[in-house]
């Protein structure tokens, strides 16, 4: 059991470009989870999903984001258009099927988005 | 809407000192509360979870008490060291499985 991870790390890019984020869950976790967190705040929920079906999206997610787990594994967090609001840590999280609200949410490191 | 505070944003403390991290919800309809830490720049690592029908974990130096009806939760943590410095955030899961966060309560112990 590695944890989860998610890539990249860091990403600088220029107002309105496009940017993609990977997250891997745990193995075998059907439950994935995506937070935002600016600084000095604390996270943020944007989106869950469970298996392949994304069960619920935040006000926070704007049209301009989305996300996907084609295979209910690993997932991907696309925002187009940046805009310097978006600048924040994008966190990932997962958590197994069986323990459901018994279990925590397990956290990846998260990956830094930076707008120029 | 939920809405979760925290209390106080920054704590310092000298090294040996035992201390109280507060946290207050406002919908008492939770089916759990956790504590998390997170260090400068990183994820967050999960502390202690209490389920909603619990009043108390512990984990080594670390208890945490949940009042469901009062709508708060503390964190204790005993004998404070220079490695428990970090920022520590409290979470309340409701029916849609989303965590909600507080702002957290940043740590330092002096050595």
């Amino acid at each position: 059991d590695t944890g989860v991870s998610q890539n990249p790390r860091h990403k600088i890019t220029k107002r309105g470009q496009n940017v993609t984020f990977r997250c891997d869950p745990i193995s075998e976790h059907n439950r994935l989870y995506w937070y935002r967190q600016t600084l000095g705040q604390g996270p943020e929920f944007l989106t869950y999903f469970q298996n392949e079906a994304q069960l619920e999206k935040s006000r926070l997610l704007s049209d301009r984001f989305s996300a996907e787990r084609p295979k209910g594994s690993f997932s991907t967090l696309e925002i187009q258009r940046t805009e310097q609001g978006d600048s924040a840590m994008y966190l990932c999280a997962s958590r197994g099927g069986t323990g459901g609200v018994l279990d925590t949410q397990y956290f990846g490191p998260g990956t830094r988005l930076t707008v120029l | 809407k939920q809405e979760v505070t925290q209390i106080p944003a920054a704590l310092s403390v000298p090294e040996g000192e035992n201390l109280v991290l507060n946290c207050s919800f406002t919908d008492s309809a939770i089916y759990n509360l956790q504590w998390f830490r997170q260090d400068p720049g990183k994820g967050l690592t999960s502390l202690l979870l209490i389920q909603s029908s619990q009043r108390e974990q512990t984990s080594g130096r670390l208890n945490a008490s949940l009042d469901k009806s009062s709508g708060r939760s503390t964190l204790y943590i005993a004998a404070s060291q220079p490695g428990d410095s970090a920022t520590y955030l409290c979470a309340v899961e409701g029916g849609s499985e989303k965590l909600v966060f507080g702002k957290g309560t940043k740590l330092t112990v002096n050595p």
